[in-house]
């Protein structure tokens, strides 16, 4: 297990379209966060699992998102009707503790 | 989480030593200063972390004054690799369910030059 994956790197998409983005932990690490990255600025926390438990979901943007860890393994971050302002890096990370998460490198969404 | 402030961007010299400052005059006494930084297209990357004494690990050493209002990041030879942005943060490190996120702000940016 070489960290935490994403997958896609790179997705562009038309406004108006449903994405998914699949982020798979590290095996043992049984948290899992999603965060959006805007150009210059520093990533924003979105949602939360422990195991498969969403504990914090109040931070996603609009009922347009949403996310799910079923399994308690990997996890899935959907976009729906997607705009513009939607454009950006969505990064996963996960963590076995409260400290020293380990981040993926993140998929860059473009919405043209 | 309390507020941190990192000057915007920094340079420093190849195989010199890197002191990234950070204030965070409102911590409270169970808060811990947290870095990351996130070198370019990839995801943040976890540096070291500490409570009110100095910590040292492979990558940096943390120095935190004795008020713990401000800390210092410093990466001791800099090399072109470190460059890269900076994140100072402060949180709690008790798992709750709102509390479980990192806030990042702007953070520095560090070019090292040769």
């Amino acid at each position: 297990d070489t960290g935490v994956s994403q997958d896609p790197r790179h997705k562009i998409t038309k406004r108006g379209q449903n994405v998914t983005f699949r982020c798979d932990p590290i095996s043992e690490h049984n948290r899992l966060y999603w965060y959006r990255q805007t150009l210059g600025q520093g990533p924003e926390f979105l949602t939360y699992f422990q195991n498969e438990a969403q504990l914090e979901k109040s931070r996603l943007l609009s009922d347009r998102f949403s996310a799910e860890r079923p399994k308690g393994s990997f996890s899935t971050l959907e976009i729906q009707r997607t705009e513009q302002g939607d454009s950006a890096m969505y990064l996963c990370a996960s963590s076995p503790y409260n400290y020293g998460y380990t981040f993926g490198s993140g998929t860059r969404l473009t919405v043209v | 989480d309390a507020k941190t402030t990192q000057p915007p961007s920094m340079d420093c010299a190849e195989g010199r030593a890197a002191n990234l400052p950070c204030n965070h005059s409102t911590i409270s006494g169970n808060e811990y200063v947290y870095w990351y930084r996130q070198i370019h297209s990839q995801g943040p990357q976890y540096i070291i972390h500490g409570l009110k004494n100095n910590e040292t690990n492979e990558m940096a050493s943390l120095i935190i004054t004795e008020d713990r209002k401000s800390s210092t990041l410093i990466l001791p030879h800099a090399t072109l690799r470190d460059t890269a942005v900076y994140y100072c943060i402060v949180r709690l490190p008790t798992l709750n369910n709102a509390g479980n996120m990192l806030t990042f702000g702007g953070g520095t940016r560090l070019m090292v030059k040769p």
